[in-house]
Formats: C-alpha cells, structure tokens, sequence
C-alpha cells in the first residue's frame, strides 16, 4: 500500500531564509507522481510542485523546489526566500500514474515564517 | 478565472439533520473529488467521479452520497449527519489521463454539527 510520512508536525523558518519541509514515500509502483500543497489557514488547498518518478531533473517552481531522491524514496520540497505568507500548512501527497485517480496525503507540516 | 466554487463556506446543521454541500467548476475538467479534513489531520478521500462514473472509497460511511448532474456540479449528501462527521470538507477536480496533473481545490465548507 501507498504511504506518505511527513515526520515534522512543525517548523520554523526565520523570514528571507530558505527551509526544507521534509517527505518519504513508500510504493511499490514504478510510476507515480509527487505533489506537494499549502494549505493556509482560510482553508483552500494550493497546488505548489509536482516530480514524476521517471523525471531525471529536480522540479522547480519559482521560490519552490523540490529534492527528489528516488532510491531513498524522499521528495523534500525546499522554499528558499521564506516570506511570512509562506506561514502555512504543506501536504506531501502521491498518486500512482497508472490510471488511478487516489491522491494520498501526509499528516503534513505547519511551517511558521518569523519575522 | 477559472475556479472551483463551493458552497456554503460554513454550515451549521442539528445531529441526524440532512444536510447538502455543493461544488461547481468552470474548468471543465472531467474529475471531481469529494475530501473530508478534520482539524490538523491530512485530507481523507471519501469518494471522485470520472464524468459520471462514480467511485466509492471502500471506507467511506454509507451515510455520505454523492450527486453528479453534469460536468459542472457536484454534491455531498450527509444523510444523518452525526458529531464525529463535523469537519472541513473539501471539493478538488482535476483533468483526466495524465498523473501529473494536479487537483485544483475549492475553498472547503465547514461543517459543524450540534
């Protein structure tokens, strides 16, 4: 079965400098699909990045990025520049890229951007 | 813009009293999804439509339906709504055919039941 653990319930990030939120993953699929979210706290869910499994190079999505390490099955995303709308819930989540439509989310992690 | 719409923002409903929340898209997208989020827990998928196939989750409760019209609306039904169904539900779509593609997500609708 698919998991996503997200081991940091809660993070805190000094405004202007860069975090790393951190995510493993276990599948036994050869094709997936990694997204990660923000969700503040008015509640609506934002798509940020997205890694395929198959995809050689890091994602990167302006200040995001996003550290894929396959064989160690993690896919870090890095915000670099933290500003303190970055102040945030973030969901790891994966999808098999099969043809399914389940997206699996992880607990995620509360990042708090100080000023 | 294009958007996901849901509505009521917040609901407010008795226990066992049923209760509608609705999603409309107009990104045309052929997937919809139907998550429920309670405070500080990850989104639980609860069920999705491809157009209008319908796929239940295999623990959703039986008191959660769902209604699909047409491509642009969709419905949770809350049969008998108990206090353990209060939480944030979440409408998403999506295209269909590519993994990549992302969930595109409304703005939720709090539920709370008393």
């Amino acid at each position: 079965a698919q998991k996503i653990t997200q081991t940091q319930p809660g993070m805190f990030v000094q405004e202007k400098e860069a975090v790393t939120l951190d995510c493993t993953y276990d599948t036994s699929d050869q094709s997936y699909g990694l997204f990660w979210y923000k969700q503040p706290s008015s509640g609506e869910m934002i798509f940020l990045i997205y890694q395929g499994s198959y995809d050689e190079q890091n994602a990167t999505e302006g200040r995001y990025s996003l550290n894929f390490q396959k064989a160690r099955k993690s896919a870090n995303l890095v915000i670099s520049a933290s500003q303190l709308g970055d102040s945030a819930m973030y969901f790891c989540a994966m999808r098999d890229n099969t043809g399914g439509f389940k997206t699996i989310f992880g607990a995620g992690t509360r990042l708090f951007v100080k000023a | 813009d294009a958007m996901v719409i849901q509505n009521p923002r917040y609901q407010v409903t008795q226990f066992g009293k049923p209760v509608t929340l609705s999603c409309s898209q107009t990104l045309n997208h052929n997937v919809m999804y139907w998550y429920q989020q309670k405070s500080s827990q990850a989104p639980k998928l609860l069920f999705h439509y491809y157009d209008k196939d319908f796929n239940n989750e295999a623990d959703t409760p039986d008191n959660f339906q769902s209604r699909r019209p047409n491509t642009s609306f969709c419905f949770l039904d809350i049969r008998s709504p108990g206090l353990g169904d209060a939480a944030m539900y979440l409408c998403a779509t999506s295209r269909a055919g590519r993994g990549s593609d992302e969930q595109f997500f409304g703005p939720g609708t709090r539920l709370t039941v008393l």
